[in-house]
Parts: C-alpha cells; sequence; structure tokens
C-alpha cells in the first residue's frame, strides 16, 4: 500500500529557532499534499494544503509566515514552524492524495515541543 | 461549508460486544465520507471509505458503515469488538477529489476485558 513518512518523529527545539518537518510519499506520486496539527485529545485540524510547484493555500488563522510550507516535488512537502514559541508544541501530521484517488495517506505524525 | 459531528466523545465496551459510534454530517452537496483511526502517537490509518453506490459500506479489521442520506449519517458498526480495538476513531467528510477533509471531534472507543 500507499506509504507515507515523516521526518523526525520526535524534535525538541528552544523558542526562537526554526523547526522544518518532512513529508514524503515514498511509492507513489502527490499533486497534493494536507498539513494538519493536532491537540492532546482533540481533532485533526486542518492548517493548509500543499500543492506541488505551487504556493500553499492556508486555512483561516493560520499565519503562512509562520508556517511555511513548499512542495517542491511530487514526492516531498516541507513544513517549517519559523521562530517557534511554546505554544507551536504539538503533534503535527500530513498526508498525501495520491494522482487521481479519492484517498490521501497519511504519515505517523511529529511530535513537536519547543522548550 | 461541511461539519462533522461526532456524537459520542467515549464510548467503552466489553470484548465481544458488539458497538456503534455515530456520525453526523452537513452539507449541501454530495459528499465522500470516510472513517479513519488513530493509535496513540501515530498517524491515521483509513478503515473505510464511502464515495458512492451501495449504501453499506465493509472496511477492514471488520469494521462496516452505512450511509443515511435522509439522515445525513455514517455511524461505524462492528458487531465483536477486540482489546485491540482500543484508540480513537474519526469521521470526515470531504466533497469533492483533492478538496480538504474535515474531520469530526473523534471518538475513543475503549474496549474491556
Amino acid at each position: 500500500g500507499a506509504v507515507v513518512s515523516q521526518h523526525p518523529s520526535r524534535v525538541i527545539c528552544k523558542s526562537g529557532t526554526s523547526v522544518k518537518i518532512e513529508c514524503r510519499s515514498l511509492d507513489f506520486q502527490a499533486t497534493t499534499m494536507f498539513w494538519y496539527r493536532q491537540f492532546p485529545k482533540q481533532s485533526l485540524m486542518l492548517m493548509a494544503t500543499s500543492n506541488e510547484g505551487s504556493k500553499a493555500t492556508y486555512e483561516q488563522g493560520v499565519e503562512k509566515d509562520k508556517f511555511l510550507i513548499n512542495h517542491a516535488s511530487l514526492t516531498l512537502s516541507t513544513l517549517t514552524v519559523t521562530s517557534a514559541h511554546p505554544e507551536d508544541s504539538s503533534f503535527y501530521i500530513c498526508s498525501a492524495l495520491p494522482i487521481g484517488s479519492y484517498e490521501q495517506y497519511f504519515g505517523p505524525g511529529t511530535r513537536l515541543t519547543v522548550t | 461549508a461541511q461539519s462533522v459531528t461526532q456524537l459520542d466523545s467515549q464510548v467503552p465496551v466489553f470484548e465481544e460486544a458488539p458497538v456503534e459510534l455515530r456520525c453526523n454530517y452537513s452539507s449541501s452537496v454530495s459528499v465522500y465520507l470516510f472513517w479513519y483511526v488513530q493509535y496513540p502517537n501515530q498517524g491515521l490509518q483509513l478503515l473505510l471509505k464511502y464515495l458512492s453506490g451501495s449504501t453499506l459500506v465493509k472496511g477492514i479489521n471488520g469494521f462496516e458503515a452505512e450511509f443515511n442520506k435522509s439522515q445525513t449519517s455514517f455511524h461505524l458498526r462492528k458487531p465483536s469488538v477486540h482489546i485491540s480495538d482500543t484508540a480513537e476513531y474519526f469521521c470526515a467528510v470531504s466533497v469533492r477529489r483533492g478538496f480538504k477533509t474535515i474531520f469530526g471531534a473523534g471518538t475513543r472507543l475503549f474496549v474491556k476485558a
């Protein structure tokens, strides 16, 4: 089946630094990838839709200058949390939509802790 | 706009008992419906999906769901649960391919021995 990986799986960083999270589709191509944020015991909140070769579409209330998304190829999207603060600590999950498919495949998530 | 309501935040059930996790949605257009399962500190795994056709959809791990358009529901059922089914379950809706998916708040299924 289709596999999506995320790297790193867990990261701890200091307040004010930037962190990059990678999302890769390992055995398929995806023109569309999604980035979600999940707080403890809560649902997934869509942050942005990442389209290969174009600018990401951000959901209302998500700061595009803080959460930089780059979708440079059909198998890789990156989320960079800039100038991270403790309130950015969360579980970040990406998903990828194979070309021509209705089903998106989810990565295992990245646990970000900002100290 | 679309929305998803999962009516139960937690569902405790004994092993080998049947279970139903409820999901209602709101949309002015036709939708695609999904159920996902999430184990602790992991991503989401698709259990089943409804795109069109038969309203009874069978998924993995013995789960099934029925799409009821008149009641705008997509309840998930399993006739006999196992301890290993303990997890968070999310109902989700999407209006067309490639469009964003809206998730419900989730239902925590806790299977007791």
